[in-house]
């Protein structure tokens, strides 16, 4: 079964400061990963994904996420982090075969403060 | 940009009755999916719907929950005796394909409170 782990239900960075937010996958197939946000009472928007191609992953919004396999880990980066980007992030893995059903971690919430 | 629209956006019924959450997909889209996220938890897969049938469920997808593509714009999904665990947030997606070129998109969900 696949799962992935995100560190850190909560993380607090200044306006201007870089975004890591963590996420580590397991998986028994190479996996397709992807970074979903979540703005309040919103949907889940997708951030960017990794499909076996380039292993670093530019998205949306100035996010990009590294796919390393040695630490299997995908974490999601940001140089200099917005107050617009407060929000949920959830880091989701899903069988190769079919990119359709996801499963996700339980989310991390990024405060922005000035 | 097209939009996955789910209604209502809350919605309050007591222990033991029916409800349905409705859902309007992506208009060429093929691929339909509920999700739902218990307050403080993953958010998790329920069932994916194509071609009119279910395609895989999850074991949370029991006898008590259903899916119906009743007209050719809605995708609703139905429980028939709530409980009051069945308190969620529910995602409605919709994808154009299956693979990893048609991603999913979430429409906002709808918040079921079970009283």
């Amino acid at each position: 079964a696949q799962s992935v782990t995100q560190l850190g239900s909560h993380v607090s960075v200044s306006e201007g400061a870089l975004v890591l937010l963590r996420c580590n996958y397991s998986s028994s197939v190479p996996p397709y990963l992807f970074w979903y946000v979540q703005y309040p009472n919103q949907g889940l928007q997708l951030l960017l994904k990794y499909t076996s191609a380039a292993t670093l992953v530019k998205g949306i919004n100035g996010f990009e996420a590294e796919f390393k396999k040695s630490e299997t880990s995908f974490h999601l980066t940001k140089p200099s982090a917005h107050m617009r980007d407060a929000a949920e992030y959830f880091c989701a893995v899903s069988d190769p075969g079919t990119a359709s059903k996801l499963t996700f971690g339980t989310g991390t919430r990024l405060q922005v403060t000035l | 940009e097209p939009e996955v629209t789910q209604t209502p956006s809350h919605q309050v019924t007591q222990m033991g009755q029916e409800v349905i959450l409705r859902c309007v997909p992506i208009s060429n889209h093929l691929y339909f999916y509920w999700y739902r996220q218990i307050l403080g938890q993953k958010v998790e897969f329920l069932v994916s719907f194509y071609n009119n049938e279910i395609s895989e469920k999850s074991e949370i997808f029991d006898d008590q929950f259903s899916v119906e593509r009743p007209d050719g714009s809605n995708f609703t999904l139905k429980i028939r005796s709530t409980k009051l665990e069945d308190s969620a947030m529910y995602f409605c997606a919709s994808s154009a394909g299956q693979f990893y070129n048609s991603p999913l998109h979430f429409g906002n969900g709808t918040r079921l409170t079970v009283t």
